[in-house]
């Protein structure tokens, strides 16, 4: 069955650096759109980025663009997500999500979701 | 942004009742709208996807409808585990949610 396994949250502060990883298993990494998908403590859930299955193109939510940047390492079965320049506001639970669209290039619902990577900003 | 928006907030009702949950959009989306299921201290968990299509696993208590701008998640028989919050999501234009809707049990 699909796996998704976030890793790398922590406390940081304002300003600084956090890099995020996601693991994937169960299905065919390479040939899947991936997206993470963010949730501030007792709020809704924002997206915030997508990746097609090549790697080809990067969507950003405008509110992380400019400081975050989505990746992934098809041969390690692997998303990443680099946040720079975090702020109070990024604080949230990232959640890694499969795309349910395959080699589309664009994107669809999600049909898995890892149980989330928890980043605190704060000084 | 398509801006999702849905109501009620809360609901609350007994089990064996039937729920009604809405989400209307900013602008059309087709029938580029699913709707997931979180749970306290879970991930969210796809219920519905393409409007009305139920996903892998999921009872047929749960329905899905609409097209363009309306849409509705009908949990037909409430049980106590289906306690959680509900979010509307749209792929139609950018990627959006909808506040929730949270359904708690008596």
């Amino acid at each position: 069955q699909v796996q998704l396994v976030e890793s790398g949250g922590g406390v940081v502060q304002p300003g600084r650096s956090l890099r995020l990883s996601c693991a994937a298993s169960g299905f065919t990494f390479s040939s899947y759109g991936m997206h993470w998908v963010r949730q501030a403590p007792g709020k809704g859930l924002e997206w915030v980025t997508f990746i097609p299955y090549d790697g080809s193109n990067k969507y950003y939510a405008d509110s992380v663009k400019g400081r975050f940047t989505i990746s992934r390492d098809n041969s390690k079965n692997t998303l990443y997500l680099q946040m720079n320049s975090l702020r109070a506001e990024d604080t949230a639970v990232y959640y890694c999500a499969k795309d349910s669209g395959g080699k589309s290039g664009s994107w669809y619902h999600f049909d898995s979701w890892g149980q989330g990577a928890l980043v605190t900003v704060s000084s | 942004e398509t801006m999702l928006t849905q109501s009620p907030g809360t609901l609350s009702l007994s089990p064996g009742e039937r729920a009604t949950l809405s989400c209307r959009a900013s602008q059309s989306v087709s029938s580029y709208l699913a709707w997931y299921q979180q749970k306290p201290g879970q991930a969210p968990r796809l219920l519905i996807s393409a409007a009305s299509t139920r996903a892998t696993g999921i009872p047929d208590r749960f329905s899905g409808s609409g097209s363009g701008t309306d849409f509705t998640l009908i949990i037909s028989r409430l049980e106590p585990e289906d306690c959680a919050v509900y979010y509307c999501h749209q792929y139609g234009s950018s990627l959006t949610f909808g506040g929730g809707t949270k359904v708690e049990i008596k």
